[in-house]
């Protein structure tokens, strides 16, 4: 089955004690995404890559780090954790071509809802 | 940059009913608009899309209508049904910025029996 998946779904944890959104989609597609979607706010892009080893930020990339060492997964790092990062996270995957002028639909995973205490 | 403005923030609707939702953008070089249906507890997904090329969309209860001299498109759903509930994005993007989504702020949309 073509998915997206996302690890793990709940998270709670306390300022400053860095952790890892994991991110895997097997329909090998070349772009991946991370979003985080708050109340009133819709979704806003954190980071963004368009294939392996090409990583670029979005709308809020502050206090986010990403890597893109495989193809398949696109995890989100969270060096130092605050409370104003408390939200819900989707990880996203879509083809993007070899121009990225062509717009292909965007899967998504389950999301992560994390909360820093 | 761009900037999508969505309305209502929320909408109910009597079951049967039509129910529309409408976005504005502010880049006139905007030229790809999906819409996403959001479920509870689930990631969006792709329900319709429209390109600045075509003026209407639509695909069976759905339909999507762009303005492009305005700069507002819309969602229609028809013989609104339960499953309809959910909370819907628009997103407006360019092929320019390799078709980076910006989104709206979201519409829950309550179907009332």
């Amino acid at each position: 089955e073509a998915q997206v998946t996302q690890n793990p779904r709940y998270l709670i944890t306390v300022t400053g004690k860095k952790l890892t959104v994991t991110c895997s989609q097997n329909m090998n597609h070349e772009y991946m995404s991370w979003y985080r979607q708050d109340p009133g706010l819709g979704l806003r892009q954190i980071y963004y890559s368009m294939n392996v080893e090409v990583t670029d930020k979005g709308d809020v990339p502050e206090g986010y780090k990403v890597s893109r060492k495989e193809k398949r997964n696109f995890p989100l790092i969270l060096e130092s954790p605050s409370p104003n990062q408390t939200s819900l996270y989707f990880c996203a995957s879509s083809s993007a071509g070899t121009s990225g002028r062509i717009p292909y639909e965007q899967y998504f995973g389950p999301g992560t809802r994390l909360t820093v205490t | 940059g761009e900037n999508v403005e969505q309305h209502p923030s929320t909408l109910s609707v009597q079951e049967g009913d039509s129910a529309v939702i409408k976005c504005t953008y502010s880049d006139s070089a905007s030229n790809y608009f999906p819409w996403y249906k959001q479920e509870l507890g689930k990631g969006p997904q792709l329900i319709i899309d429209i390109r600045s090329n075509v003026g209407e969309k639509k695909d069976q209860r759905i339909a999507v209508t762009l303005n492009k001299t305005a700069k507002h498109f819309s969602l229609h759903i028809t013989e609104t049904q339960p499953e309809d509930s959910a909370v819907y994005f628009c997103a407006a993007s360019r092929w320019d910025s390799n078709y980076q989504l910006i989104w709206g702020a979201g519409t829950k949309l309550i179907i009332k029996p």
